[in-house]
């Protein structure tokens, strides 16, 4: 089955810098590769996600990367701000046509932004 | 528009007993994922149901079932609970369709074990 990777595991940054987390998979099957931001107490906020087919997506502060051909993908948040502080979480399925499959998820990275 | 709502928020039983979770899916979407997220862990994938069937099931015991509702809502059934049960239950919902369909959760049942 598919098995993901993640690092670091805890990440401190000052306001305004950039964070990067990294993530690998195993099964090349994996097609659709999410991110989820995960609060204290609350459940996990899908934050970007991108699909096999596109190697970047940017969505203002955030991106994500993706290389097929290594099995990574990565994380990337720009100017960061405290209330980006949080667990984040990468995840890897395979999706066929019209289904939602499971999510495989990585152990998470706690992102601590300081002031 | 309703988010993933899940009942109730906190838990508490002792080994042996049974217990059932519930989760209402949000509006529009007809697909149900329960997850496990033991502390400091990543989320594990337990089953998915979707069209009242069990679509899809991660590596858990017979001791978890569940159930799909007409109206797309969901249960999670655990039997003879362990202590190692203890964790945060998770609820996915998401629409079938042509493409990617993303899965947005709940905020879970926190459920610990005497």
């Amino acid at each position: 089955g598919e098995n993901v990777e993640q690092h670091p595991s805890t990440l401190s940054v000052q306001e305004g810098d950039s964070a990067v987390i990294k993530c690998t998979y195993s099964d090349s099957a994996s097609n659709y590769f999410p991110w989820y931001k995960q609060e204290l107490g609350k459940g996990p906020q899908l934050i970007i996600d991108i699909r096999s087919n596109v190697g970047e997506k940017k969505d203002q502060r955030i991106a994500v990367t993706l290389n097929k051909t290594a099995k990574h993908f990565s994380l990337h948040i720009t100017e960061t701000q405290p209330e980006d502080s949080a667990v984040y979480f990468c995840a890897a399925s395979y999706v066929y046509t019209g289904t939602a499959s499971k999510l495989t998820f990585g152990t998470g990275t706690r992102l601590q932004v300081t002031l | 528009d309703a988010g993933v709502t899940q009942s109730p928020t906190h838990l508490i039983k002792t080994r042996g007993q049974q217990v059932t979770l519930r989760c209402s899916p949000k509006s529009g979407h007809d697909t149900v994922s329960w997850y496990q997220q033991a502390l400091g862990q990543g989320p594990q994938f337990i089953f998915q149901y979707y069209e009242e069937e069990e679509r899809q099931r991660g590596n858990f015991p017979d001791r978890f079932s569940g159930h799909q509702f007409p109206n797309y809502s969901s249960e999670l059934n655990v039997n003879a609970l362990l202590l190692g049960d203890s964790a945060l239950y998770l609820c996915a919902s998401s629409l079938e369709g042509v493409g990617n369909q993303p899965q947005h959760f709940g905020d879970g049942t926190r459920l610990s074990i005497l």
